[in-house]
């Protein structure tokens, strides 16, 4: 079955770091990938996606390239902030080639990312 | 635009009771799906709903069910409580549920099973 691995931190960093939050997958098919990232108390809210290979993914400063011979989707941001402290997940949904199958996400554990000032 | 809205937001209940969640997705998306979050498993697919119809199921027991109305609002019902059901349950709402179209999350409700 699908499933993906995350980093699990926790992560801390001083404002303007580097960030970099690891994420490899296992699918069958042509799975789409995402960023999702969880303020507290909060819903999840969608960061940045990719749905083929070799596409980069980017909001808010964030970026992640879907690397397909390294099953990989790894998160970056040249410089946090303190507003990005939060839980980010790494997940994927399977889909063939026309997007035809149904939305089930599979997550990671989730990173907790704590910015210092 | 409305967000997903989940009522309640928080909930506590004993062992063997059993809860109705409510969810109403964005105007317009008939797509819901349900997770489970929790420190221990993390989030975890329970099922999805679209025009009424469960297209996916998530690997739940039997005590977890849902439904999804007309109007595309969906409620999930987990009967005969255990405690490790105490979770915050999320629902998602999305135009068609195909994997182009966004998700969108509500807050979530945190049940709590003493």
């Amino acid at each position: 079955g699908n499933s993906v691995t995350q980093m699990e931190g926790p992560v801390t960093l001083s404002e303007e770091a580097f960030l970099t939050i690891n994420c490899t997958y296992t699918a069958t098919g042509y799975p789409s990938l995402f960023w999702y990232v969880q303020y507290p108390g909060e819903g999840l809210q969608l960061l940045l996606k990719a749905t083929k290979a070799d596409d980069k993914g980017s909001n808010k400063g964030f970026e992640a390239t879907y690397r397909k011979e390294t099953t990989s989707f790894h998160l970056e941001k040249g410089s946090v902030q303190v507003s990005d402290s939060a839980v980010y997940f790494c997940a994927l949904s399977e889909t063939d080639e026309g997007g035809g199958s149904n939305y089930k996400l599979t997550f990671g554990k989730g990173t907790l990312l704590t910015v210092n000032p | 635009k409305a967000g997903v809205t989940q009522t309640p937001r928080y909930l506590i209940k004993t062992r063997g009771q059993q809860v109705t969640l409510s969810c109403s997705p964005i105007s317009g998306h008939r797509s819901v799906s349900w997770y489970q979050q929790t420190p221990g498993q993390g989030l975890q697919f329970l099922f999805e709903y679209f025009s009424e119809t469960q297209r996916n199921k998530g690997n739940f027991p039997g005590r977890f069910s849902g439904r999804q109305f007309s109007n595309s609002r969906s409620e999930m019902n987990v009967s005969t409580l255990e405690l490790g059901d105490s979770a915050l349950y999320l629902c998602a709402s999305s135009l068609t549920g195909k994997a182009y179209n966004e998700q969108f999350f509500g807050p979530g409700t945190r049940l709590t099973v003493l």
